[in-house]
């Protein structure tokens, strides 16, 4: 089973500044990778699928990248709404699939 | 529209036996897997199996294999999940989601399962 582990388990920023998320897989998932959001109460949101592409009506301050084991999320410039939880997902080899524990992006 | 829509929380004892369930509209049912994904307490993501609603294919994590029963009715385009005798570790959030090619891109509001004696 494909290992997802993602850094750092909390990322304290200020709106407006750049957030940097990685997911890093145990063996190599090509670029079959996702990320999601959550907020408090909410179900999850896909945001970027096969590594890069945004899904439908993601703002284009959301990008992916990476490919192999080594994935980064970036959100160029934060918004108040940016603040939730984001999980990584594989789909290499699917069905299972697994997420990472995700990463908890709080405001400072 | 899309719309992936779960039935009600659910307050049961333990060892009593649960089936939650998970209705799509807006696409074509038989055409896309559907999975249910957990959610413990303040906890992450637990991705628990998948079902195709043209064949009924279903498969499971290792981890719930066993544990719980996906099945679907075509019919009235829903899936279920289901437990024979739960336990208090049941306790969690459940989610579905429709999935298309291994991603999951629509989701329910999720399904609060609380196992209490």
């Amino acid at each position: 089973e494909i290992v997802l582990t993602q850094s750092p388990a909390t990322l304290s920023l200020s709106p407006g500044e750049r957030a940097t998320l990685s997911c890093r897989a145990s063996q190599s998932v090509s670029s079959y990778l996702a990320w999601y959001q959550q907020k408090p109460g909410q179900a999850p949101r896909l945001l970027i699928y096969d590594a890069s592409n945004r899904a439908t009506g993601i703002p284009a301050r959301f990008s992916g990248s990476g490919s192999g084991t080594d994935f980064t999320l970036t959100i160029s410039s934060l918004e108040p709404e940016d603040f939730a939880v984001y999980y990584c997902q594989h789909r290499s080899n699917w069905p299972p699939i697994t997420f990472g524990q995700g990463t908890r992006l709080e405001i400072k | 529209e899309v719309q992936v829509v779960q039935s009600g929380a659910e307050v049961k004892k333990p060892g009593e036996s649960l089936k939650i369930s998970c209705k799509g509209s807006g696409y074509s049912f038989t055409g896309y897997w559907i999975g249910w994904v957990r959610q413990m307490p303040g906890k992450g993501l637990e991705w628990m199996g998948i079902i195709y609603p043209g064949d009924s294919d279903t498969r499971y994590s290792p981890s719930f294999q066993g544990q719980v029963t996906i099945s679907v009715d075509k019919s009235i385009s829903s899936v279920y999940l289901q437990w024979s005798s739960l336990k208090a570790s049941d306790t969690a959030m459940y989610y579905c989601a429709r999935n298309r090619d291994g991603y999951h891109d629509y989701w329910g509001q999720g399904t609060l399962v609380t196992v209490s004696s």
